[in-house]
């Protein structure tokens, strides 16, 4: 059974910082693009930022380049989201999830429970 | 930046009843559309991806159709447990972009 299990989220003062984790279970962790999906209190989808199965290759949303790293470790099944110069609008609930497909068209087959962020002073 | 749009903003049905959902790209994302169920406190489930292939273990009363701009999700008798918001999605673009969603509540 494919399992995501994000950690890592809480309150954190505007400027802050703040490291997500993903533990992911079930399938071969190294054979997937694995993305970060957010979504605001009472709002829609985001799709954050994605990674290529050998950390090669990462891809961020505008609003969070510079500020975000993606990063993987495949030796622990595990996923990361560094995020650093918080602001408030990066309030969200934060969900780990695995793109599957071909050709470079991916779509999200699994998604972990969230972990939710909040930016507050 | 492709944006989705997706109508109605909130659906009305009985248990029992069809229910047809709309998303609209603004430009043509062929058939790179996936269809995602959320439910209150929970993470989103992939319904339908290939704008029609339903994902594993997805009810066959849940259909999609469409390309190009134009895309539908049917839910062909509503059952309690459909009682959600689903999203669509387009992938084949960066960024992967979602739609607003269309809540389906009970009439």
């Amino acid at each position: 059974e494919v399992q995501l299990v994000e950690s890592g989220g809480g309150l954190v003062q505007p400027g802050g910082s703040l490291r997500l984790s993903c533990a992911a279970s079930g399938f071969t962790f190294s054979s997937y693009w694995m993305s970060w999906v957010r979504q605001a209190p009472g709002k829609g989808l985001e799709w954050v930022a994605n990674i290529k199965q050998d950390g090669s290759e990462k891809y961020y949303v505008d609003s969070v380049k510079g500020r975000f790293t993606i990063s993987r470790d495949n030796a622990k099944n595990s996923l990361y989201l560094q995020m650093n110069s918080l602001r408030a609008e990066d309030t969200a609930v934060y969900y780990c999830a695995r793109e599957n497909g071909g050709y470079a068209l991916y779509y999200f087959d699994y998604w972990g429970q969230g972990t939710l962020v909040t930016v507050s002073s | 930046e492709i944006v989705m749009t997706q109508s109605p903003a909130t659906l009305s049905v009985s248990p029992g009843e069809r229910a047809t959902l709309s998303c609209r790209a603004s430009q043509s994302v062929s058939s790179n559309l996936a269809w995602y169920q959320q439910k209150p406190g929970q993470a989103p489930r992939l319904l339908i991806y290939g704008a029609s292939t339903r994902a594993t273990g997805i009810p066959a009363r849940f259909s999609g159709s469409g390309s190009g701009t134009e895309f539908t999700l049917t839910i062909s008798s509503l059952q309690s447990e459909d009682f959600a918001v689903y999203y669509c999605q387009q992938y084949n673009n960066w960024p992967r972009t979602f739609g607003p969603g269309t809540k389906v509540d009970i009439k």
